[in-house]
């Protein structure tokens, strides 16, 4: 496909598990962006790679999540222990160039996290 | 603290009339601004953008205004179609910056 492509659309944890997000870019897009999308509120940025450079964690919400991009084009996003704040619609983005503005945004159609 | 604001969660309009989603943001530093359309279970789509040294940028029956003053900027749609009911995303950003900032979204729904 020529899309962003996410795996798993759908996880369920228990509290306390580790968890895997895999993102597919657009093959050659450079720049990658995860996003959490909390139930009623918009994607809110998680971090940004640049190949396989993580360029931006900033929003990573605490030192339970981690992102790599190893070879610069699938990313994985893990939460550690999760906890049930935790729980939302996890959106990869990605785009041709690098750290553009004016450059669109692909994004995947997300992977929902429910933590019990 | 919520940068870009929509403040109407929802929006109902008759097919055929004109659909005008609004948004409002309290970043100065925000030089361009995009509208995402989402359908449910389909990640955001890109429908229109703005850079700030415009106030008016038109794609068939999409047209996105720019008020910089007001820090305002409208969606409008039209003629509506039933096809255009979705949640529609005002966005933000800076020129450097990696990230967009988005609002919380309004969903539209087009009565036939």
């Amino acid at each position: 496909g020529a899309g962003v492509s996410q795996s798993p659309r759908y996880k369920v944890a228990k509290r306390g598990q580790d968890v895997a997000l895999r993102c597919d870019p657009i093959s050659g897009h450079v720049s990658l962006f995860w996003y959490q999308q909390a139930l009623g509120q918009g994607p809110e940025f998680l971090t940004y790679f640049q190949n396989e450079a993580q360029l931006d964690k900033s929003g990573l919400p605490s030192d339970r999540f981690f992102a790599e991009r190893p070879e610069g084009s699938v990313s994985t996003l893990k939460i550690q222990r999760t906890q049930q704040e935790d729980s939302a619609v996890y959106l990869c983005a990605s785009s041709l160039e690098p750290r553009d503005t004016y450059n669109e945004q692909f994004f995947g159609p997300g992977t929902r996290l429910t933590v019990l | 603290d919520q940068q870009v604001k929509q403040n109407s969660p929802s929006l109902s309009v008759q097919e055929g009339r004109i659909s005008i989603l609004n948004c409002d943001y309290t970043n100065s530093m925000f030089d361009y601004f995009l509208w995402y359309k989402k359908y449910p279970a389909e990640g955001p789509t890109f429908l229109i953008s703005i850079s700030s040294i415009k106030d008016k940028n038109e794609d068939g029956r999409f047209t996105v205004f720019l008020n910089k003053s007001a820090k305002h900027l409208s969606l409008h749609i039209v003629p509506s179609q039933p096809g255009d009911s979705a949640v529609y995303f005002c966005a933000a950003s800076e020129t450097g910056a990696n990230n967009l900032f988005f609002g919380t979204g309004t969903r539209l729904t087009v009565i036939p």
